[in-house]
């Protein structure tokens, strides 16, 4: 059975950092592309950023570039998200989410960030 | 990519077929894909590459479009349907989503 675990989440006051994990099972994890997708309260979704399985590719969205870094360890079936300076509309339910090429299988529970003073 | 959905909200009752549009600013291919959420839960991928059925989803989900014009279909809503639906492109980064569309019981 696959699974996505986020962890990582709480409060964080505005210009603090914050880092999220996923940890993934019950599939080949070194093979699949890895995403976050955000979603602030009462809002839609947001997709934050995705790295390629060797890790040769990263990418974001605009909202979070150079303050946001994806990276994965593949060794530990887990992915990062690490958040600097975070705002208070950075504030959301964060999700990570795989799958095959076309869409997105497989989505964790979602861990939540409150940026807040 | 900006994904423009229609409706935003609409109000529906069980028995009735239900149709959601997903407008890309630019042409995508097949690349979309269509998610169902439910309040407090993850969200589910109901259907890929504009058209293919997921695994597991009722008949009655339908999906079509290409280029930059696709919709969704419920051909007969069923009280488990109502729910929030995301479109999702996945033809270049960043991969961007519609804005959603709240399905209600009429």
């Amino acid at each position: 059975e696959v699974q996505l675990v986020e962890s990582g989440g709480g409060l964080v006051q505005p210009g603090g950092s914050l880092r999220l994990s996923c940890a993934a099972s019950g599939f080949t994890f070194s093979i699949y592309w890895m995403h976050w997708v955000r979603q602030a309260p009462g809002k839609g979704l947001e997709w934050v950023s995705h790295i390629e399985s060797d890790v040769s590719r990263t990418d974001y969205a605009d909202s979070v570039k150079g303050r946001f870094t994806i990276s994965r360890d593949n060794a530990k079936n887990t992915v990062y998200l690490q958040m600097n300076s975070l705002r208070a509309e950075d504030t959301a339910v964060y999700y990570c989410a795989t799958g095959k090429p076309g869409g997105l299988d497989y989505w964790g529970q979602g861990t939540l960030v409150t940026v807040s003073s | 990519i900006q994904l423009t959905q229609s409706p935003s909200s609409l109000s529906a009752s069980v028995g009735d077929s239900v149709t959601i549009t997903c407008r890309a600013s630019q042409g995508i291919s097949s690349y979309l894909a269509w998610y169902q959420q439910k309040p407090g839960k993850a969200p589910k991928l109901l259907i890929r590459s504009a058209s293919t059925l997921e695994s597991g989803v009722p008949s009655r989900f339908s999906g079509s479009g290409s280029g930059t014009d696709f919709t969704l279909t419920i051909s007969s809503l069923q009280p488990e349907d109502f729910a929030t639906y995301y479109c999702q492109q996945l033809n270049s980064f960043p991969r961007t989503f519609g804005q959603g569309t709240k399905v209600e019981i009429k």
